[in-house]
């Protein structure tokens, strides 16, 4: 099966600097990579996402570049502010599969 | 509805009882996915439902896991027996289809075995 690995586990950054959060994955085969924002106590939910035939997408202060001769995928998020502060999940998920592989979460704490 | 619901949002049962979790996913969602997410880690993939097709319970822990869907409507996860390791938060999650679709989550139980 897929293997997500997420790095790093802890991120500090100042606010209105860059965040960036890289994930790897094992099987070349998968083709759809989301990115989910959980905030303390909250539920998981979509903040961006690529598909494989797509190298880059951006919006407004968030983008997500896919490597995939490399089978990595990074979250870049820039001028960072304080309500960017939470924990972040990869995931990618096979063509033909069930399951979403999750990455094991980024904690993010932006310092006003 | 607007949204994946869940309930209860908070359980605390004694060890040894058994727990059922409910889910009500996004009207015409035919996939559903259950997620454990113990305090501080991250999404343990449990079980997925699509459609009428058999479900993947590969995720299950154990035999005293067991979950059900009636057509492409709610959910009801089991837990028999519960242990105190059992204590977590239960997503549920539900999408279009499954594989290359966005999931939805719904706000989690929060289960507490003392």
């Amino acid at each position: 099966g897929e293997n997500v690995e997420q790095h790093p586990s802890t991120l500090s950054v100042q606010e209105g600097d860059s965040a960036v959060i890289k994930c790897t994955y094992s099987d070349s085969a998968s083709n759809y990579f989301p990115w989910y924002k959980q905030e303390l106590g909250k539920r998981p939910q979509l903040i961006i996402d690529i598909r494989s035939n797509v190298g880059e997408k951006k919006d407004q202060r968030i983008a997500v570049t896919l490597n995939k001769t490399a089978k990595h995928f990074s979250l870049h998020i820039t001028e960072t502010q304080p309500e960017d502060s939470a924990v972040y999940f990869c995931a990618a998920s096979l063509p033909t599969g069930n399951q979403f592989y999750f990455g094991t979460g980024t904690s993010l704490t932006v310092i006003p | 509805g607007a949204g994946v619901s869940q309930s209860p949002s908070n359980k605390v049962t004694e060890k040894g009882k058994d727990v059922e979790l409910r889910c009500d996913p996004i009207s015409g969602h035919t996939a559903l996915y259950w997620y454990r997410q113990r305090l501080g880690q991250g999404l343990e993939f449990l079980i997925y439902f699509q459609g009428n097709s058999a479900p993947d319970k590969s995720g299950l822990p154990s035999d005293r896991f067991s979950a059900e869907r009636t057509g492409e409507s709610v959910s009801t996860l089991t837990i028999q027996r519960t242990q105190q390791e059992d204590s977590a938060v239960y997503l549920c999650a539900s999408s279009f289809s499954g594989g290359s679709y966005e999931q939805y989550f719904g706000p989690g139980t929060r289960l507490t075995v003392t």
